[in-house]
């Protein structure tokens, strides 16, 4: 167990649709990521947050957005949802946003868009 | 723009034999961490193994090692004695700024009995 939790862990909705993916760190630590592993992506880098505040953005559409809590969790939001959306979200996180610090990832959760 | 290259899709290997899993990377910067993580059927991603590039030694986490050859940018995870359990996706990965990670593709390992 990595101590970082994400809900849900599946979830299929239609196409257009809306949903939210909520994440949990690992207790103490400030930075959150949002990866996305898809079939013909691979495993992609989508946003980091560290202490409530966008650090980095990598490949994330316009249709997505997220944000970091005071209390720290943080959400994916995901909208106006496509098939090729399909994926596995992993949340992930670390002590700080700096380099070299480890960083673990939770269970994911596996969207379908249907 | 930092790309990690996993040459080899899929690698076999028989219990308690050695396997090394191959990863080649390209970045600019001269202080970097490099990771090796494990997804096994859960998908779960599991830490493996890290190395810090200004660290000449290798890594070593049990039977799990690392082969670091800075100048030729390379990192290849070796497994001794393998077993069963360790039967999953591999991911190489290197960290840029921040503490983003880049993946490489992918090499899935099956362990034979």
């Amino acid at each position: 167990d990595s101590g970082v939790t994400q809900t849900p862990k599946h979830l299929i909705t239609a196409t257009g649709q809306r949903v939210t993916l909520r994440c949990s760190p690992r207790s103490g630590d400030l930075s959150v990521y949002w990866y996305q592993q898809s079939l013909d992506q691979g495993l992609q880098f989508l946003i980091q947050y560290y202490n409530g505040e966008e650090r980095a953005k990598g490949n994330i559409l316009e249709r997505f957005s997220a944000q970091q809590f005071p209390d720290l969790h943080s959400e994916l939001n995901l909208s106006s949802l496509e098939l090729g959306d399909s994926a596995l979200y992993f949340c992930a996180s670390s002590p700080l946003g700096s380099s070299g610090n480890t960083i673990y990832f939770g269970e994911g959760s596996w969207l379908t868009v249907v | 723009a930092q790309t990690v290259t996993q040459s080899q899709p899929e690698m076999s290997v028989q219990e308690a034999e050695t396997v090394t899993l191959s990863c080649t990377y390209d970045t600019s910067e001269s202080d970097y961490y490099l990771f090796w993580y494990k997804q096994p059927p859960s998908r779960q991603m599991i830490l493996v193994i890290r190395q810090e590039a200004y660290k000449q030694q290798n890594a070593t986490e049990n039977r799990f090692s690392v082969n670091f050859q800075k100048a030729a940018k390379s990192f290849s995870l070796k497994i001794s004695d393998s077993q069963l359990g360790d039967a999953a996706m591999y991911f190489c990965a290197q960290e840029t700024s921040g503490s983003r990670l880049t993946f490489g593709e992918g090499t899935q390992l099956t362990v034979n009995p």
